[in-house]
């Protein structure tokens, strides 16, 4: 089992439209959560940490769930600047970032 | 943007040659990190290295060899390419272990 867990998508949806993603890791010993967007061909950028209590920023909402070892990212209104394929990472202790294979977003006119 | 750069950004070369890529960064950050990203995987860690001359081993370090000489130079090093060392590969700085990580524009590679 892949350490790092994500439905590869494509997800396509219209403008406006709310999108949810989720994404399981594999290691209970788990310290840090984020996720990255990347455009294609183009570099990962961080999009958002994401922290037990859950955290908002702007349209974008990430979620932790450590019991049941998944974190999710919700995305209101969506934007077709919003397309892009989203990578949920996992750090665990005395480990580097593991990166989850990512989910392809398509928002559409 | 995170001062990193990547040389070169593309390249064409034939198995069996050897091929060196490097990565530069402006922030003096401690970390840096190889990766490489192939369809249908996660980026996945090749090496990184903590510090001058401290590397060590990442995800799928076999083919590649890596030297960092100074705190803003890290060189990633095929010492014999093949095919299956087609891909992209980007580099990576960060502050810390666990701390965000911030990439560069990346390098396509092909290996024929």
């Amino acid at each position: 089992r892949k350490e790092v867990e994500q439905d590869p998508g494509p997800f396509n949806v219209p403008e406006g439209a709310t999108v949810a993603f989720n994404c399981t890791y594999s290691n209970s010993a788990s310290q840090s959560f984020f996720w990255y967007r990347q455009d294609c061909r183009k570099e990962p950028k961080l999009l958002m940490s994401v922290y037990s209590s859950g955290n908002e920023d702007g349209r974008f909402t990430a979620q932790l769930n450590r019991a049941s070892q998944y974190i999710s990212l919700l995305i209101r209104d969506s934007k077709l600047s919003d397309s892009a394929t989203y990578h949920c990472v996992v750090t665990f202790y005395g480990q580097n970032f593991v990166f989850g294979p990512g989910t392809r977003l398509s928002v559409l006119p | 943007d995170a001062g990193i750069t990547q040389s070169p950004r593309h390249k064409v070369t034939e198995t069996g040659t050897p091929v060196t890529l490097r990565c530069h960064q402006t922030e003096n950050h401690r970390y840096m990190y190889w990766y490489r990203q192939d369809p249908g995987h996660g980026l996945r860690l090749i090496h990184y290295s903590y510090g001058v001359k401290d590397t060590d081993k990442g995800e799928v370090s076999d083919g590649y060899s890596v030297s960092r000489s100074k705190t803003e130079d890290f060189l990633l090093t095929l010492e014999s390419a093949t095919s299956s060392q087609t891909s992209v590969y980007f580099c990576a700085i960060s502050p810390g272990t666990q701390e965000t990580q911030y990439f560069g524009p990346g390098t396509r590679l092909l290996v024929l």
